[in-house]
C-alpha cells in the first residue's frame, strides 16, 4: 500500500530552470493539493484538485502551474525557478467527506541557486 | 476566516516527562480538529482527530479533547519516549474538500533520554 509517492526526494535548480515535481496516489482520492513547508510558515497551499480535470489555485499559486489529467497523479510544474521557491514541497490527498484527514507523501526538498 | 494556534517551540523534555502542547483554533463553521506529526525527512502523519465537541481523539498514548467552549484542542501524553521526538501540527477542516484545512505552525519536541 504505497499511498501517497512524490519524486524526487530532493533537487537542486538554478534560477530560471523549470522542473516538474511528480506527485501520484493509489488510494482512488478525489482531492488532491500542493503545500510548501517553510521555516516558521506551516504549511501553505499551492494548488489543489477536486477530481480528474479540475484544478483551482490556493493561498500561493504564483509561479507554479498544475494539471490533473488522471485520479491518481497531480504533477506541480515550476515554470522559471527562483530562491524564493526553496522549500519542501508535499502532495497530499484526501477521500472527501468533512471528517476525511489529508494522507502526505514524503516531500520534495527543492534548493533553488 | 479560519486560522489555528499553536504554542511556540522548541520544547525539550526528559524522557518520562508529561507532555502538553496548545492548540487553538478559529472557525466559522462547526471544523473537524486533527494532531499531525512529522518525523524528520518524513511528511505529515495523521495522529488523532475528533469531529464533534466533547471528543476525545487518542492514538500512541497520545490524547486530546475537542473543547468548543474554549475552542481548543490540546495535545497530551503522560510519558513521553525518545521516539516521540517530531514536529506536531494542530489543524482543522471545516468543508469536505481538503482546501479548507488549516494548519498551525508546528511545534517542535525533543526528548532527551
Amino acid at each position: 500500500n504505497a499511498g501517497v509517492t512524490q519524486t524526487p526526494k530532493f533537487q537542486v535548480l538554478k534560477t530560471g530552470q523549470s522542473m516538474t515535481l511528480q506527485c501520484a496516489q493509489d488510494m482512488n482520492h478525489e482531492y488532491m493539493s500542493w503545500y510548501r513547508q517553510d521555516p516558521g510558515m506551516g504549511l501553505r497551499l499551492i494548488h489543489y484538485s477536486v477530481g480528474a480535470g479540475i484544478t483551482d489555485q490556493g493561498e500561493v499559486p504564483n509561479g507554479y502551474n498544475v494539471s490533473r489529467s488522471t485520479t491518481e497523479d497531480f504533477p506541480l510544474r515550476l515554470l522559471s525557478a527562483a530562491p524564493s521557491q526553496t522549500s519542501v514541497y508535499f502532495c497530499a490527498s484526501m477521500r472527501g467527506g468533512r471528517n476525511s484527514p489529508l494522507h502526505f507523501g514524503n516531500g520534495t526538498r527543492l534548493t533553488v541557486t | 476566516g479560519d486560522s489555528v494556534t499553536q504554542m511556540e517551540g522548541p520544547v525539550t523534555l526528559s524522557e518520562e516527562a508529561f507532555l502538553t502542547i496548545n492548540c487553538t483554533y478559529t472557525a466559522t463553521g462547526y471544523p473537524s480538529l486533527f494532531w499531525y506529526v512529522q518525523y524528520p525527512g518524513e511528511g505529515l502523519q495523521l495522529l488523532l482527530k475528533a469531529t464533534k465537541a466533547d471528543d476525545k481523539g487518542s492514538n500512541k498514548g497520545f490524547e486530546a479533547t475537542y473543547r468548543k467552549e474554549t475552542t481548543s484542542f490540546h495535545l497530551e501524553k503522560g510519558s513521553v519516549q525518545v521516539s516521540d521526538s517530531a514536529v506536531y501540527f494542530c489543524a482543522l477542516s471545516e468543508g469536505s474538500t481538503g482546501n479548507q484545512f488549516y494548519f498551525g505552525t508546528g511545534t517542535s519536541l525533543t526528548v532527551i533520554p
